[in-house]
């Protein structure tokens, strides 16, 4: 099965709400990263973390230190422009280096 | 400007050619991957590369292969394409070691006719 199960996959808001997105991992991963992918194609880096929390600005994302099997994404006050496809990933304790991905949600924010 | 830096944005060939492309790191990084994104835009590892290891995704097919001059290229060489090759490949990089950041370029758009 995949290692990495993003949830939801789909995710319609009205601006000025707040959601979630979370990942769960089937093992436990050394970091995770979180991307938001735009309408050109472009991965662009929300957060990276190895533990904790991180915020910037209406984002903020988590990570479980302890069994290392989880991570959310956290969106305030969502905007128009927050629309597009998040995507979380994470490494392997094994250290591979290599990102294993979530299937993506496509978050689309309403007027 | 540092980034990571791809070419050609989209390339459409047919089934049976050979094509190749390139990437580019600005950011002093010593790793850098190559990643498939399919249709239903999910991202698989391919290849991961530093200038002592390459470890290589067990699906990737053996027409696939990475070619590096040194630690900021790694270009993707597709030696007899395939229909199910028609993919976006993004070209990714960052320290080695532990807890690396990884950035990634905005891309190849492969269309195999």
């Amino acid at each position: 099965g995949d290692q990495v199960e993003q949830s939801p996959s789909a995710l319609s808001l009205h601006e000025g709400t707040d959601s979630a997105l979370r990942c769960n991992f089937t093992t436990t991963m050394r970091s995770v990263q979180w991307f938001r992918q735009n309408s050109r194609g472009s991965l662009i880096s929300l957060f990276y973390l190895a533990s904790g929390t991180k915020e910037n600005g209406r984002l903020k994302s988590a990570f479980d230190s302890k069994e290392r099997r989880y991570s959310t994404l956290h969106i305030r006050d969502a905007q128009l422009e927050d629309s597009g496809t998040y995507f979380c990933a994470a490494e392997e304790s094994s250290g591979s280096w290599q990102l294993i991905f979530g299937s993506g949600t496509q978050l689309t924010v309403m007027p | 400007e540092t980034a990571v830096f791809q070419t050609p944005n989209y390339h459409v060939t047919q089934v049976g050619n050979e094509v190749s492309f390139n990437c580019k790191q600005t950011l002093g990084h010593d790793t850098m991957y190559w990643y498939k994104q399919d249709s239903k835009k999910l991202l698989k590892i391919m290849f991961s590369y530093n200038n002592k290891q390459l470890i290589v995704n067990e699906t990737v097919p053996r027409r696939f292969s990475p070619q590096s001059s040194d630690k900021a290229h790694l270009n993707l060489r597709i030696k007899s394409v395939e229909p199910e090759d028609s993919a976006v490949y993004l070209c990714a990089s960052s320290h080695r070691g532990n807890y690396a950041e990884q950035f990634f370029g905005p891309g190849t758009r492969l269309t195999v006719l």
